[in-house]
């Protein structure tokens, strides 16, 4: 099993203020996506970058998937109350036969008013 | 809009009880896949399915099985419940394309089930 790391556990901050989440791994994955899940809910698919090196941006946003395609971040500017929730990071197996999803064990996000 | 249906959102059940978990999507999607969500340990897959009558042992399948029947419905089964099977149990669905590499697209959840074993 590829394991994926993610850091922080927790975070908890005032609105307004910026922050980054990383997700890190020893195996290279052939893509990577990025969930948000709120409570009650199953997780919501956020945005799958593929190319080493890329940079996405979803509004105050960006996810930037490293070089060797072994960790990715999520940076998030200017936080707002409605961005709380749990970040997962999930990455697809470089085998092309494999085609299930590793789950880092996710980032739970706090931003407060 | 794609959906996922889990049967049910809480269930209480007793130990040594059989319990069924119904997962149903509507986009004919190949691959479905039964996670159990627990704090501090993210999403670990217990079983997944690309084709009916398919599956494939996840992470942790010990105590669990499952049915694909149909191409749209994957069950979930705890043979005989147990107090540690208490979690939040997620079901997904993807789409495969069979390209140069392949590529499995995003995988949509359900809203989860959870279940208390007591």
């Amino acid at each position: 099993t590829q394991l994926l790391e993610q850091s922080p556990q927790f975070l908890s901050i005032q609105e307004g203020e910026n922050l980054t989440v990383y997700c890190n791994s020893s195996s290279v994955f052939s893509s990577l996506q990025w969930y948000r899940q709120e409570p009650g809910e199953g997780p919501v698919l956020l945005v799958t970058v593929v190319t080493g090196g890329e940079v996405k941006k979803l509004k105050r946003l960006t996810f930037q998937f490293g070089d060797a395609r072994k960790d990715s971040s999520l940076h998030i500017t200017a936080a707002q109350p409605g961005d709380t929730g749990l970040y997962l990071c999930a990455g697809e197996p470089n085998s092309g036969s494999a085609r299930q999803l590793t789950f880092g064990s996710g980032t739970q996000l706090t931003v407060l008013p | 809009d794609v959906k996922v249906t889990q049967s049910s959102r809480y269930l209480v059940k007793r130990t040594g009880e059989k319990v069924f978990l119904e997962c149903v999507q509507d986009m004919d999607h190949e691959n479905m896949f039964w996670y159990r969500q627990d704090p501090g340990l993210g999403l670990r897959l217990i079983y997944f399915s690309y084709d009916v009558k398919m599956k494939e042992k996840g992470d942790i399948p010990e105590g669990y099985s499952v049915s694909r029947e149909k191409k749209e419905r994957f069950s979930l089964i705890l043979e005989s419940a147990s107090t540690n099977q208490t979690s939040m149990y997620l079901c997904a669905s993807s789409l495969y394309i069979d390209s140069l590499q392949g590529m499995n697209t995003e995988a949509f959840f359900g809203q989860g089930t959870r279940l208390t074993v007591v």
